[in-house]
């Protein structure tokens, strides 16, 4: 069955300092991978997505994230975080064919301190 | 344009009571998700529509969910005899499928969501 862990429930970083927010996957082939944002009162936000070819994926608002196959992952980055990216983000993997749905992490919350 | 819009945006209501929750999807969207956020989790799928079927309902958890997209465009989510444990934000997101297959390809927009507190 297909799964997603985000192994981290709660990160805080310092304004301007680097993030990295983990995620692994189970599933049988190569998935279809997202991440979302979701800030207090707001809908889901896709930031990135990856479906094949280059491995490194960018996204908007300066996010990227690198899809690993030998380790099942797919872990999000940011050079530089703002304050403004406090919100929670949700890995998600969709599998090939039609109609499927999204199976999503637990999801880890980003607090920025100053 | 207008993005999907769900509403109410809030809903409190006693156990054992019947709710509806409305979604209306981007214009244009023939694909439809309902999913369920209780706290502390991720979305958990319910149930997709591609036009005015209900493609795959494998999420939805007993027989008391029910959902309903009888033109194409604006859903309905219906749970009867609510239970405590429903309570959570219900999610409705759309997205277009070219050729009408609909896939995870295809990138899904969210609306803000409905909380359901069920006391």
């Amino acid at each position: 069955a297909q799964s997603v862990t985000q192994p981290d429930i709660h990160i805080t970083v310092s304004e301007g300092a680097s993030l990295e927010l983990r995620c692994n996957y189970s599933y049988g082939a190569t998935p279809y991978l997202f991440w979302y944002v979701q800030s207090p009162g707001q809908g889901l936000q896709l930031l990135l997505k990856y479906f094949s070819g280059d491995t490194l994926v960018q996204g908007i608002k300066g996010f990227e994230a690198e899809f690993k196959r030998s380790q099942s992952s797919f872990n999000l980055r940011k050079p530089s975080v703002h304050w403004s990216d406090a919100a929670e983000y949700f890995c998600a993997v969709g599998a090939h064919g039609a109609g499927t749905a999204l199976i999503f992490g637990k999801g880890t919350t980003l607090s920025v301190s100053s | 344009g207008a993005g999907v819009s769900q509403t109410p945006s809030n809903k409190v209501t006693e156990k054992g009571k019947y709710v509806e929750l409305r979604c209306d999807p981007i214009s244009g969207h023939t694909a439809l998700y309902w999913y369920r956020q209780s706290l502390g989790q991720g979305p958990e799928f319910l149930i997709y529509f591609q036009g005015t079927g209900a493609a795959d309902d494998s999420g939805l958890p007993n027989d008391r969910f029910f959902a309903v997209r009888p033109e194409g465009s604006v859903s309905t989510l219906k749970i009867q005899r609510t239970e405590r444990g429903d309570s959570a934000v219900y999610l409705c997101a759309s997205s277009f499928s070219p050729g009408g297959g609909g896939s995870a390809y295809n990138e899904q927009f969210f609306g803000p969501g409905t909380r359901l507190t069920v006391l």
